[in-house]
C-alpha cells in the first residue's frame, strides 16, 4: 500500500494568512493526487485533482502543485470559511490511501 | 445536481453484518468511466477507502476487509448497497459514500460525496 503523510497535523492560523499543507507519499504517484476540505458533519469536498486541477466551484485562493512524491496544497488567504480538516489522497494505484489530515484551526 | 445519501443502521451488534444503502440522483451508474466508493471514518481517524464498484459491475475492495465485503449496485434504483460481515466494534465509524470518476483498476477522484451515516458497534 501507498502510504501517505501530510505536515503538519494541525495548524493554528489567522484570516488573511497564507496557507501551506505538504502532503507525502510513500512512493511516487506521479501526479495521482487529489485534495478534500471536510468540515465536521459535512460531506467531504473535492478542492483539487491530479496535483493542480481546480475543481468546479472551488474558489481560485486554493492551489495545488507537486510531482513524483510530494505535493502542496496552497490557500492564498485565508478565509473564515476554510477552517476545516484537509486530507490529500493517491489515485495512482488501489488501495486507494489518504493521508492523516491537516486541520486548520483559528488563532 | 448530484447527490448521494447514504443509510442504514446506526447501531450494529459485534458479529452481525451492516448493511448500508448510497442512494444517488444526478447521474447514472451506466454510464462510462463513473463508480460509487465508500470510505470510513473511525471517530479521530482518517479516511479509509472500502469498496469501488464501476459501471461496468468491476469491483474492488480493500485488502484486508475483503473477505468481509461485498458491494452491489441497482441501476434501476440509482442504489448502491454495501454489506460488511462480522461486525465488530473496531468498525465504528462514519461512513461516506462516494461518486468517483475513473476506469476500471483504479480512479481519479472522488467528486461528490454524501454526508456520511454513523455506526456504532455495540453489545
Amino acid at each position: 500500500d501507498i502510504q501517505m503523510t501530510q505536515s503538519p497535523s494541525s495548524l493554528s492560523t489567522s484570516v488573511g494568512d497564507r496557507v501551506t499543507i505538504t502532503c507525502r507519499a510513500s512512493q511516487t504517484i506521479n501526479r495521482y493526487l487529489n485534495w478534500y476540505q471536510h468540515k465536521p458533519g459535512r460531506a467531504p469536498r473535492l478542492l483539487i485533482y491530479k496535483t493542480s486541477n481546480l475543481q468546479y466551484g472551488v474558489p481560485s485562493r486554493f492551489s495545488g502543485s507537486g510531482s513524483g512524491a510530494e505535493f502542496t496544497l496552497t490557500i492564498s488567504s485565508l478565509q473564515p470559511e476554510d477552517f476545516a480538516t484537509y486530507y490529500c489522497q493517491q489515485s495512482i494505484s488501489l488501495p486507494i490511501t489518504f493521508g492523516p489530515g491537516t486541520r486548520l484551526e483559528i488563532k | 445536481q448530484i447527490t448521494l445519501k447514504e443509510s442504514g443502521p446506526t447501531l450494529v451488534t459485534p458479529s452481525q453484518t451492516l448493511t448500508l444503502t448510497c442512494t444517488f440522483s444526478g447521474f447514472s451508474l451506466t454510464t462510462g468511466a463513473v463508480g460509487v466508493g465508500w470510505i470510513r471514518q473511525p471517530p479521530g481517524k482518517a479516511l479509509e477507502w472500502l469498496s469501488l464498484i464501476y459501471w461496468d459491475e468491476d469491483k474492488r475492495y480493500r485488502p484486508s476487509l475483503q473477505s468481509r465485503l461485498t458491494i452491489t449496485k441497482d441501476t434501476s434504483k440509482n442504489q448502491v448497497v454495501l454489506t460488511m460481515t462480522n461486525m465488530d466494534p473496531v468498525d465504528t465509524a462514519t461512513y461516506y459514500c462516494a461518486r468517483f470518476i475513473g476506469l476500471a483498476g483504479t480512479i481519479d477522484y472522488f467528486d461528490f460525496w454524501g454526508q456520511g451515516t454513523p455506526v456504532t458497534v455495540s453489545s
